[in-house]
């Protein structure tokens, strides 16, 4: 059975950091890409990040550029989101996502970041 | 960014009806469109992928349609367990996933 398993959100302040990670098992990791998703009452669902089988291919939404770094470790099936500068409208539900069929095939069950003074 | 509107936003049907769930999108996205179904405090599932593609486990009564900018997805006999907000996300290549709005769906 796959399973994608988040932690690490939590409360923190307006400009401070945080780690999300995700650990995967039932199926081959390094074979999928694999992306970040949030979700928010105001703006639903938004992709965040994608990364690659390798970790040498990363993209991401316009409004975290230069603050979040994706990137997985194969040999311990993990997949992370270094999240810096925090900003309040980053507050939302993180998903870990697998790709497959190119799109969304198999979703965690979120880990809620709430970014707050 | 390719912009995704679904209608309507809340839909409200009696166990046995069809119902229809309709996705335009800004551009053309080809047949790169899937559908999600969630559940109150569940994470998305996977219900139909490339327009029209079954995902594995997923009950017959869902089917997907449309290509280019129009789609839809069809229930041909609501359930009580089929009650989940429903979003559509275009994957088009080399353009960032975008999600529809979503659309409620509440039994009649």
């Amino acid at each position: 059975e796959v399973q994608l398993v988040e932690s690490g959100g939590g409360l923190v302040q307006p400009g401070g950091s945080l780690r999300l990670s995700c650990a995967a098992s039932g199926f081959s990791f390094s074979n999928y890409w694999l992306v970040w998703v949030r979700q928010t009452p105001g703006e639903g669902l938004e992709w965040v990040a994608t990364i690659n089988q390798v970790g040498s291919e990363k993209y991401y939404m316009d409004s975290v550029k230069g603050r979040f770094t994706i990137s997985r470790d194969n040999a311990e099936n993990s997949l992370s989101l270094q999240m810096n500068s925090l900003r309040a409208e980053d507050t939302a539900l993180y998903y870990c996502v697998r790709v497959g069929h190119f799109t969304a095939d198999q979703w965690g069950q979120g880990t809620l970041v709430t970014v707050s003074s | 960014d390719i912009q995704m509107t679904q209608f309507p936003s809340t839909l409200s049907a009696s166990v046995g009806d069809r119902v229809t769930i309709t996705c335009r999108a800004s551009q053309s996205v080809s047949s790169w469109l899937a559908w999600f179904q969630q559940k109150p405090g569940k994470a998305p599932k996977l219900l139909i992928y490339k327009a029209s593609s079954l995902e594995s486990g997923v009950p017959s009564r869902f089917s997907g349609s449309g290509s280019g900018t129009e789609f839809a997805l069809t229930i041909s006999s609501l359930q009580p367990d089929d009650i989940a907000t429903y979003y559509c996300q275009q994957y088009n290549l080399n353009s960032p996933w975008t999600f529809g709005q979503g659309t409620k769906v509440e039994m009649k």
